[in-house]
């Protein structure tokens, strides 16, 4: 069975920086794309990065470029989202998604970030 | 980016019922629409992909359907467990964009 479990979520303030994690298991995690989407209080759902399955290539919203970097460590199947220079419009549940040809194909139950003083 | 408008916002009614779901997009997708199916507290679920592809062990009750800019989900006969928030998410061009979401409420 197909898992992905977000961490690293919480309370920051504006201008300081967060380290989000994705852990999954139940597939070979090197062989795909992953994403993170995020989705505001009361909001949809917006896509924020991509990276390929072996980490050579990386997408980014134009709102979060410059600011939030998306890695991969393959060998402890792990996804991450460094968050920098928060902004109080960052606030979201942050999800990770695995990427496959027909779409965002499982998810993650999500991690709460909130930027706030 | 490509804009999806899903229609209806909300959407009221009983198990048993027949109820569709819509999402247009501004430009032409070539068939690239998913619809997932979200649960408070709960990960997204995909229900259909590519318009018409029904995701392995998603009841056959769901089914979708379009083409160019318009596409529909549509659920045959509502039961208690499918009472959830649906969206739509083209990925036919970069960046993938989602529709704004239905939310579908017992009557």
């Amino acid at each position: 069975e197909v898992q992905l479990v977000e961490s690293g979520g919480g309370l920051v303030q504006p201008g300081r920086s967060m380290k989000l994690s994705c852990a999954a298991s139940g597939f070979t995690f090197s062989n795909y794309g992953m994403a993170w989407v995020r989705q505001a209080p009361t909001k949809g759902l917006e896509w924020v990065a991509t990276i390929s399955y072996d980490g050579s290539s990386t997408y980014y919203r134009d709102s979060v470029k410059g600011r939030f970097t998306i890695s991969r460590d393959n060998a402890k199947s792990t996804l991450y989202l460094q968050m920098n220079s928060l902004r109080s419009e960052d606030t979201a549940t942050y999800y990770c998604t695995r990427q496959n040809p027909g779409g965002f194909a499982y998810w993650g139950q999500g991690t709460l970030v909130t930027v706030s003083s | 980016d490509i804009q999806m408008t899903q229609s209806p916002s909300f959407l009221s009614a009983s198990v048993g019922d027949r109820v569709t779901i819509n999402c247009k997009a501004s430009q032409n997708i070539n068939k690239y629409l998913n619809w997932y199916q979200q649960k408070l507290g709960e990960a997204p679920k995909r229900l259909i992909y590519n318009t018409n592809n029904l995701q392995t062990g998603i009841p056959s009750r769901f089914s979708g359907s379009g083409s160019g800019t318009d596409y529909t989900l549509t659920i045959s006969s509502l039961q208690p467990e499918d009472f959830a928030t649906y969206f739509c998410l083209q990925h036919n061009s970069f960046p993938d964009t989602f529709g704004a979401g239905t939310k579908l409420e017992l009557k």
